[in-house]
Formats: structure tokens, C-alpha cells, sequence
């Protein structure tokens, strides 16, 4: 079974920075496999990038996702007030368990 | 636009089961979508249950399977999760969830379920 690290585990930002948030797979994950979403405190997780770069509908340009192989990331420019949140990384795998999530992020105001 | 919802008990007893039901808006639970649920214990991540296919095809989380069992009603665009035999580390939010490729775009507003006598 894959386990996807996310790294850091908190990072603490001010808004107008850039954050850079990681997800490493333990073995090579296809590119299109790949997800993250957000999560904020009373909501459920919202669909930020699928394929590891697409974003979702409605997802602003400042929010991209790079990565291939067992290194993936989330790259978040100018942060708004509004994007510190939980973030986490989702791999679709072939066999069970279908989906397997990272342990998350959290991207807190410093 | 697509809207989830999840209903059922808020408070299930040590060794009962657990029933919820997702009712779908929006969109058909017929259409070439699998539908999922996630569970997030409080304060902690996510946890992929399983998942279920119109056509009644399900895929299960291994660590769960045992006690796991999904189901589609397609008359009342709906479908449902059983989790059996429920101790307090099942106590979580549960989502149900609809698949977008290998990710999931529509989520439920999620419901907490504890277990406690």
C-alpha cells in the first residue's frame, strides 16, 4: 500500500507570501492520480488540483500543482487571507484501498 | 449543480451498526460516476471508506471491509453505508463524496456520527 508524507506538517505564513507545500509517495504514483484539496475548519474538503496540475472549477490561478514520479506539490502564490486552511494530497491507487490521503498540511497565519 | 447530503443517527451504541444515506441533487446517481464516503475522526485526516457504482460494483478500504457494506438505491437517487459491529474509533464526520476521474469534486456537508452508550 502506497503512504503519501506530507511535508511540512505546519507552515506559517503571512498573506502576500508564497507557500510551497510537499507530497511524497512512497512508491511512483501516476500523474493523473494525483489530487489536493482543502479543507477548512467546519467544511469539507473542496477539490483544488486533479492530474497533479489541473485545476478544479473555480479554483483561482494562484493555486498550482506540479510534480511526477513520487514527488508532487502544491504552490500557492500571494496568499489570500482566506487560504490558510488544511491542505491534503489524495492518491488514486489501481488496487484497494482506492484512495489514500496524506496526513495534511496545515498552512496557519504567522 | 451537484449537492450531497448526509443524514442518519448522530449516536450509535458500542457494537451496533452504523447507518448512513447520501441523497445526490443535481446530478443523476446513474451516470457514469462511482460515489464515495470518507470518514475524519475529530481533529485528525481522512480516511477513505469505499466506494459504489450505480450498477451496485463496490470497492472497499481493506482495513474496513469486514464490516463495510455500501448500497445504491437509484429510484430515490441515494445511496448508503452500513459499518457494523462500531467501536469509539469509529466515532467521525462522514462524507459522502462524488468521483471526478481519480479525485472527488462534490462533497456532503459531512455528519458526525459518535459511538457511546
Amino acid at each position: 500500500e502506497i503512504v503519501l508524507t506530507q511535508s511540512p506538517g505546519t507552515l506559517s505564513l503571512s498573506p502576500g507570501e508564497g507557500a510551497t507545500l510537499s507530497c511524497r509517495a512512497s512508491q511512483s504514483v501516476s500523474s493523473s492520480y494525483l489530487a489536493w484539496y482543502q479543507q477548512k475548519p467546519g467544511q469539507a474538503p473542496r477539490l483544488l488540483i486533479s492530474g497533479a496540475s489541473s485545476r478544479a472549477t473555480g479554483i483561482p490561478d494562484r493555486f498550482s500543482g506540479s510534480g511526477s514520479g513520487t514527488d508532487f506539490t502544491l504552490t500557492i502564490s500571494r496568499l489570500e487571507p482566506e487560504d490558510f486552511a488544511v491542505y491534503y494530497c489524495q492518491q488514486y491507487g489501481t488496487s484497494p484501498p482506492r484512495y489514500i490521503f496524506g496526513q495534511g498540511t496545515k498552512l496557519e497565519i504567522k | 449543480q451537484v449537492q450531497l447530503q448526509e443524514s442518519g443517527p448522530g449516536l450509535v451504541k458500542p457494537s451496533g451498526t452504523l447507518s448512513l444515506t447520501c441523497v445526490v441533487s443535481g446530478d443523476s446517481i446513474s451516470n457514469n460516476n462511482w460515489w464515495s464516503w470518507v470518514r475524519q475522526p475529530p481533529g485528525k485526516g481522512l480516511e477513505w471508506i469505499g466506494e459504489i457504482y450505480h450498477g451496485g460494483n463496490t470497492n472497499y478500504n481493506p482495513s474496513l471491509k469486514s464490516r463495510v457494506t455500501l448500497s445504491v438505491d437509484k429510484s430515490k437517487n441515494q445511496f448508503s453505508l452500513k459499518l457494523s459491529s462500531v467501536t469509539a474509533a469509529d466515532t467521525a464526520i462522514y462524507y459522502c463524496a462524488r468521483h471526478f476521474g481519480y479525485s472527488h469534486d462534490s462533497w456532503g456537508q459531512g455528519t458526525l456520527v459518535t459511538v457511546s452508550s
